[in-house]
């Protein structure tokens, strides 16, 4: 069935490093959604991209959806302690489902 | 309400037990889902409602997963003669919007604090 791939699971990073999490679908999305799991906490809506080529920022998080509509990315830029969690995206499929990466799991070294 | 309620927060039950978690989403809100985390995973989709309306059950994952929206509102999953593979964390999220299509679901997620299964 239709995945959405997201990589990779863990990325460990000295705070102020960047950091970036990928995903790639199998076939074309209609839109797609990144969320913010806390440790402990429940997803929370980052933002949704639905255009070809879509650029979003937020501060310091920059959100970008591919040309083709098939991968996203999220880059954070100079991580800080409160960015620690798990990053998910959500793509909307031709089935209308949502479909969910595993996650990447942002964590930030002592 | 300000936003999504589930309860109970944590629920222990023995094998073989009956249990029925439930959502409160935000006042208004036309789209229900419920998925199923398991710790360190992705949310996992169980079902689908617009308003009353059960539009997809396809993830439950076997007929003792029931849930039901009866007014559109509130919704209930119960889960019965449970196993410990069903222990999970069960989110609840509501969306406001629908979109084009019946089927369409566009629009930011609200998610509860979720439910903690425990299957002894």
């Amino acid at each position: 069935g239709q995945q959405v791939m997201q990589i990779p699971q863990y990325q460990h990073v000295q705070e102020g490093e960047d950091f970036t999490t990928y995903c790639n679908s199998s076939t074309t999305l209609s839109n797609i959604q990144w969320y913010k799991q806390r440790p402990g906490g429940h997803p929370v809506f980052l933002i949704q991209l639905v255009k070809s080529g879509e650029v979003k920022k937020q501060k310091r998080l920059t959100f970008q959806f591919g040309e083709a509509k098939k991968n996203s990315s999220l880059h954070i830029t100079a991580t800080q302690t409160t960015d620690v969690g798990t990053y998910f995206c959500a793509g909307l499929d031709s089935n209308y489902q949502l479909i969910w990466g595993a996650g990447t799991k942002l964590i930030i070294k002592p | 309400g300000a936003g999504v309620s589930q309860s109970p927060r944590y629920k222990v039950a023995k094998r073989g037990q009956d249990v029925a978690l439930r959502c409160d989403p935000i006042s208004g809100h036309v789209s229900l889902f419920w998925y199923q985390q398991a710790l360190g995973q992705g949310p996992e989709f169980l079902t689908y409602f617009q308003n009353e309306a059960q539009l997809d059950k396809s993830g439950l994952p076997s007929d003792r997963f029931f849930a039901e929206r009866p007014e559109g509102s509130v919704s209930t999953l119960k889960i019965q003669r449970t196993q410990q593979e069903d222990s999970a964390v069960y989110l609840c999220a509501s969306s406001r919007r629908q979109g084009a299509s019946r089927y369409e679901i566009t629009g930011e997620l609200f998610f509860g604090e979720g439910s903690r299964l425990t299957v002894l």
